[in-house]
């Protein structure tokens, strides 16, 4: 699997878009692009998936450059219940199912 | 519908004891999964299964033994339980490998 680096922490204003980037430079051309999130202790919660086009649905939209080297996740309109842990992970489609977490990104949005 | 269940939600053991924790998933899935979760730390994967009858090592799968006899049931073991397993359990489920996984709300075990 790619190996995927984010930024340990970022803060968003409530109402404002969030954006999360993730770098995946070592990706190779048959590894999707994964986001989950994780709220507090909670499971994770799967976001959204790509390959290289873009994707958006009902939470969120995944913009991957053309070159698919990094990827950013776009919460539209942010709200506190937002507040959480977001995930970005790389992974061959036909790999079995196994997802490698990394440190993830801890998203705070604020009032 | 309940999507993942875990059972039991908290549990406190003594170094030695043994135990297994019950992963039940309603939605027909094919794939199941046991990840551990440490503080600070993302999820690391332990065993997974691709069907009933099935099963594979993930990243960290020593001290740990799982068996899938239903397709809708992943147990998970600890034969001899160690501090170093305390931790948050995470149970989750997918249709395929490529499909999403659906989590439960983990297993908080403590091991004194």
């Amino acid at each position: 699997d790619a190996k995927t680096t984010q930024p340990p922490s970022m803060d968003c204003a409530e109402g404002r878009a969030a954006n999360l980037p993730c770098n995946h430079s070592t990706i190779s051309g048959n590894e999707y692009v994964y986001w989950y999130r994780q709220i507090h202790s909670q499971g994770p919660q799967y976001i959204i998936h790509g390959l290289k086009n873009n994707e958006t649905n009902e939470m969120a939209s995944l913009i991957i450059t053309e070159d698919r080297k990094s990827s950013t996740l776009i919460l539209p309109h942010a709200t506190l219940r937002d507040t959480a842990v977001y995930y970005c992970i790389v992974r061959a489609y036909n790999q079995g199912g196994k997802l490698i977490f990394g440190q993830g990104t801890e998203l705070s949005v604020k009032p | 519908n309940a999507g993942v269940t875990q059972t039991p939600k908290f549990r406190v053991l003594k170094t030695g004891q043994s135990m297994t924790l019950l992963c039940a998933q309603d939605m027909n899935h094919e794939y199941m999964y046991w990840y551990r979760q440490d503080p600070g730390m993302g999820l690391r994967l332990i065993h997974y299964s691709v069907g009933e009858g099935t099963t594979a090592k993930g990243e960290v799968p020593d001290g740990y033994n799982v068996s899938r006899l239903k397709k809708q049931n992943f147990l998970l073991g600890l034969e001899s339980a160690a501090p170093s397993q305390t931790s948050v359990y995470f149970c989750a489920s997918s249709y395929v490998g490529n499909q999403p996984q659906h989590f439960g709300d983990g297993t908080r075990l403590s091991i004194l």
